[in-house]
């Protein structure tokens, strides 16, 4: 079957500090790979995606490279401010799921100025 | 464009007491989902419909739960009746695309509490 691993949160860091959540997946087919982000008192958002192997999503200065020999998809952003402060998901969708995609627990990341 | 909208946004009901969440998802997005996150885990799929009809409801987790879909366009999730371990966050999502699609639009959810 299909998991998703998330590094456990919480997680606090200061601003302007560096962000790792690591993301490791196990999967039965070829799967596409997603970071999703939750605001306080909104809903899911898209953040970045990687539909194949070594495809790097980016955005919002949030990076993460799909890793294929390491079944790996790490969030990265290299100076976080206080309003990166949310609730992050991983998750992954394989075609033959018909776009059913599993999730991560979810990390929830903390910035304080 | 208007996103995809869930009410209510919170519901505390009684153990045994029966809800409706529902869900509006984007104009013309034929696929719509719903997931739930329970007790701060996994978000977990529940179903999928396309048009009216369900697709893939593996995720369902018993019979005290009725998806409806009627007309394509807006979707009603029933809970009767309602126990402590159905409390959560009840997600909608809609999307064009299937497969490894683009990603799908999420609504802001239903906070559910059951007591």
């Amino acid at each position: 079957g299909n998991s998703v691993t998330q590094m456990e949160g919480p997680v606090t860091l200061s601003e302007e500090a560096f962000l790792t959540i690591n993301c490791t997946y196990t999967a039965t087919g070829y799967p596409s790979l997603f970071w999703y982000v939750q605001y306080p008192g909104e809903g899911l958002q898209l953040l970045l995606k990687a539909t194949k192997a070594d495809d790097k999503g980016s955005n919002k200065g949030f990076e993460a490279t799909y890793r294929k020999e390491t079944t790996s998809f790490h969030l990265e952003k290299g100076s976080v401010q206080v309003s990166d402060s949310a609730v992050y998901f991983c998750a992954l969708s394989v075609n033959t799921n018909a776009g059913k995609s599993t999730f991560g627990d979810g990390t929830t990341l903390t910035v304080k100025p | 464009e208007a996103g995809v909208t869930q009410f209510p946004s919170h519901s505390v009901i009684e153990k045994g007491q029966t809800v409706t969440l529902r869900c509006d998802p984007i104009s013309g997005h034929d696929n719509l989902y719903w997931y739930r996150r329970v007790m701060g885990k996994e978000i977990k799929f529940l179903l999928h419909f396309v048009k009216e009809s369900k697709q893939d409801e593996s995720g369902m987790p018993n019979n005290r739960f009725l998806a409806e879909r009627t007309g394509g366009t807006y979707s009603t999730l029933k809970v009767q009746p309602a126990e402590l371990e159905d409390s959560g966050v009840y997600f909608c999502a809609s999307s064009q695309a299937l497969g490894d699609a683009l990603g799908y639009t999420f609504g802001s959810g239903t906070r559910l509490t059951v007591v």
